[in-house]
C-alpha cells in the first residue's frame, strides 16, 4: 500500500531554472494538497485541488503551477526557481475535504535553489 | 484570517517527564488534528477531536478540545525517547481546508 509517493526526494536548482515535483497516490482520494514547509513556519498550502480538472489557489501560490489531469497525480511545477523558493515541499491527499480523517501526506521533497 | 499558535515552539525534557503542548487562535474551528512528524518524514495523524470539551487518549497522549473550539492542547506522560519529533495542530478553516499552526518541536533524552 504506497500511499502518497512523491519525487525526486532532493533536487539542487539553480535560479531561474524549472521543474516539476511529481506526486502520485494510490487511495482513489479526490481532494490533493501542495503544502511547502519552513523551519518554524508550519505547513503553508501552495495549491489543492478537490478533484480531476480543478485546482485553486491556497495561501502561497505566487511562482507555482498546478494541474490534476487525472484522480492519481498533481504535480506542482515551478517556472523560474528563485532562492525564496528554497523548502521543504509535502503533497497530501484526503478522502473528503480533510476535517475528519486527516490527511496523507508523502515524504516530501527537499528543495534547494542557488 | 484564521491562524493556530503553538506554544512552546520547542521543548527538550528527559525520559519520564509530563509535557503539553497548546494550541490556540482567535477563531473556532468545525475540527482540529494533531500530527506528528519525523526527520525526513510528513505528518502523520494521531488523532481528529470534533466536540467543543472533547477529550480523547491514544495510550500516554491525551488530546482535548477547548470547550469553545478555539484552543487545544496535547499532553504526554512519562515521555519516551520515541515521542521525540514536531507536533503539528491543524484546524479545520474555511473550504475545508486544513491550517497547520508552526509546530512544537519535542526533544526526549535518555
Amino acid at each position: 500500500n504506497a500511499g502518497v509517493t512523491q519525487t525526486p526526494k532532493f533536487r539542487i536548482l539553480k535560479i531561474g531554472q524549472s521543474m516539476t515535483l511529481q506526486c502520485a497516490q494510490d487511495m482513489n482520494h479526490n481532494y490533493m494538497y501542495w503544502y511547502r514547509q519552513d523551519p518554524g513556519m508550519g505547513l503553508k498550502l501552495i495549491y489543492y485541488s478537490v478533484g480531476a480538472g480543478i485546482t485553486d489557489k491556497g495561501e502561497v501560490p505566487n511562482g507555482y503551477n498546478v494541474s490534476r489531469s487525472t484522480t492519481e497525480d498533481f504535480p506542482l511545477r515551478l517556472e523560474l526557481a528563485a532562492p525564496s523558493q528554497t523548502s521543504v515541499y509535502f503533497c497530501a491527499s484526503s478522502f473528503e475535504a480533510g476535517t475528519t480523517y486527516g490527511y496523507t501526506f508523502g515524504s516530501g521533497t527537499r528543495l534547494t535553489v542557488v | 484570517t484564521q491562524l493556530l499558535e503553538q506554544s512552546p515552539q520547542f521543548l527538550s525534557i528527559q525520559e519520564g517527564e509530563n509535557l503539553t503542548v497548546y494550541c490556540n487562535s482567535s477563531s473556532v474551528f468545525s475540527s482540529l488534528q494533531w500530527y506528528r512528524q519525523e526527520p525526513g518524514e510528513g505528518p502523520v495523524l494521531l488523532v481528529t477531536v470534533v466536540t467543543g470539551g472533547e477529550v480523547k487518549k491514544l495510550k500516554r497522549l491525551t488530546f482535548q478540545f477547548g470547550d469553545a473550539r478555539k484552543d487545544s492542547s496535547l499532553h504526554i506522560t512519562a515521555a519516551q525517547p520515541g515521542d521525540t519529533g514536531l507536533y503539528l495542530c491543524a484546524g479545520a478553516g474555511g473550504g475545508g481546508k486544513l491550517i497547520f499552526g508552526q509546530g512544537t518541536e519535542l526533544s526526549v533524552k535518555p
